[in-house]
């Protein structure tokens, strides 16, 4: 069964430092999105992005992060100054039509 | 601003019985609800969505209803079997564009605990 890949699994980084999640998407879908979850919290939508560019995001998407999808297979979002409280789970999720999500295992990113 | 609310954040049912979890919401655009069952260190995985045109979805051993009216969706799982045992989150999308652009907004979720 086609899966979302996510690379790395644990991210540790200190704060200040740029970060830079990865995810292949599940090659034939056209939708991409990234949420995060912060520990004991909800799963909080982040971004979604299509055509190459971005659809809609919220309001914890800020001018620190950055997604892209540079050569039509990885997709990614950067943060450019961590903040302790980045620290969270980050999922990628593809689709191919409405409502079709399928997640990533997810990038624990930890910053200290 | 919580608009998808699960007010249980655990649950523990025993095995052949069967579980219910439940999700209210506050946002009436809302038209679209799923329910993603999460593993440690896994990512959510999509168990059953209903459309606000229904009351009710079946799919095998899980089946969720909607009350609109009062805002409130549940799933329930019967049988009840250990590998049930996970977090459970609600989550709900308004409209859109109808091309898969919708941001699914989660609840906080309940951990489903099957006892054999």
């Amino acid at each position: 069964e086609p899966e979302v890949t996510q690379t790395p699994s644990h991210q540790v980084t200190q704060m200040g430092q740029e970060v830079i999640l990865r995810c292949v998407p599940i090659s034939n879908h056209l939708y991409f999105y990234w949420y995060r979850q912060i520990l004991g919290q909800k799963v909080e939508f982040l971004v979604s992005f299509y055509n190459n560019e971005i659809s809609e995001k919220s309001e914890i998407f800020d001018d620190q992060f950055s997604v892209e999808r540079p050569d039509g297979s990885n997709f990614t979002l950067k943060i450019r100054s961590t903040k302790l409280e980045d620290s969270a789970m980050y999922f990628c999720a593809s689709s191919e039509q409405p409502h079709g999500y399928t997640f990533g295992s997810g990038t624990r990113l930890t910053v200290v | 601003d919580q608009q998808v609310k699960q007010n249980s954040p655990s649950l523990s049912v025993q095995e052949g019985r069967i579980s219910i979890l439940n999700c209210d919401y506050t946002n009436s655009m809302f038209d679209y609800f799923l329910w993603y069952k999460k593993y440690p260190a896994e990512g959510p995985t999509f168990l059953i969505s209903i459309s606000s045109i229904k009351d009710k979805n079946e799919d095998g051993r899980f089946t969720v209803f909607l009350n609109k009216s009062a805002k409130h969706l549940s799933l329930h799982i019967v049988p009840s079997q250990p590998g049930d045992s996970a977090v459970y989150f609600c989550a709900a999308s308004a409209g859109g564009d109808g091309f898969g652009n919708e941001k699914l907004t989660f609840g906080t979720g309940t951990r489903l605990t099957i006892i054999p």
